[in-house]
């Protein structure tokens, strides 16, 4: 069975303190590593798609990377705005629903 | 639409009472998804259609859960006989089908079983 485990369940940093999140999978036949973020009261926001090990993709202040059994998401010199809760996802085989964590959550304070 | 649209935003009901959620996707969009996140718990996969075929309803929890599409486009997510257990937020998403898999997802419908 596909398994999809974030860590921490909780992050609490200061403005400015970078820090990682990490998901690590158990599936077979990766075909794709999503990372979404999700705000109280909202659905999941689509962030990153990483689809081989070694790849990697930015945005702003975030930073996906991707390894054969892991993916990071590092958070470069947060703000109070990235508060939130990271969501990881792995879309598998032949297969077309995306399996998700738990979630990280996110705490940035000034 | 511009985004994915899901009604009733809340919902409360009695156990043992029939709920129907629903959710409009993106225009064009092929593929819809239904999720379900309960307190402290990740999102857990309900049901895939392709058009208004579902050719994955793996996720479904018992026969009290069914869901249906028509015209490509508008999806009800349908519980019989609610019990408390079914008390979450019920997420839809939809894509374009293209293979990339990209989910954008509604803010969510909260049903809450007394």
């Amino acid at each position: 069975e596909d398994q999809v485990t974030q860590s921490p369940e909780a992050l609490r940093l200061q403005e400015g303190e970078s820090s990682s999140l990490n998901c690590s999978y158990t599936v077979s036949g990766l075909r794709g590593l999503f990372w979404y973020r999700q705000d109280p009261g909202k659905g999941p926001e689509f962030l990153f798609t990483l689809y081989s090990a070694g790849e990697e993709k930015e945005k702003e202040r975030l930073k996906a990377t991707l390894t054969k059994k892991e993916s990071f998401l590092h958070i470069t010199a947060p703000k109070p705005e990235d508060s939130a809760t990271y969501l990881c996802a792995a879309i598998t085989g032949g297969g077309n629903k995306l399996t998700f964590g738990t979630g990280t959550q996110l705490k940035v304070e000034l | 639409g511009a985004g994915v649209s899901q009604s009733p935003s809340n919902k409360v009901t009695e156990k043992g009472k029939d709920v129907e959620l629903r959710c409009d996707p993106i225009s064009g969009h092929t593929a819809l998804y239904w999720y379900r996140q309960s307190l402290g718990q990740g999102l857990e996969f309900l049901i895939y259609f392709q058009g208004n075929s579902a050719p994955d309803k793996s996720g479904l929890p018992s026969d009290r859960f069914s869901a249906e599409r028509t015209g490509g486009s508008v999806s009800t997510l349908t519980i019989q006989r609610t019990q408390q257990e079914d008390s979450a937020v019920y997420l839809c998403a939809s894509s374009d089908g293209s293979g990339a898999n990209v989910l954008t997802f509604g803010a969510g419908s909260r049903l809450t079983v007394l």
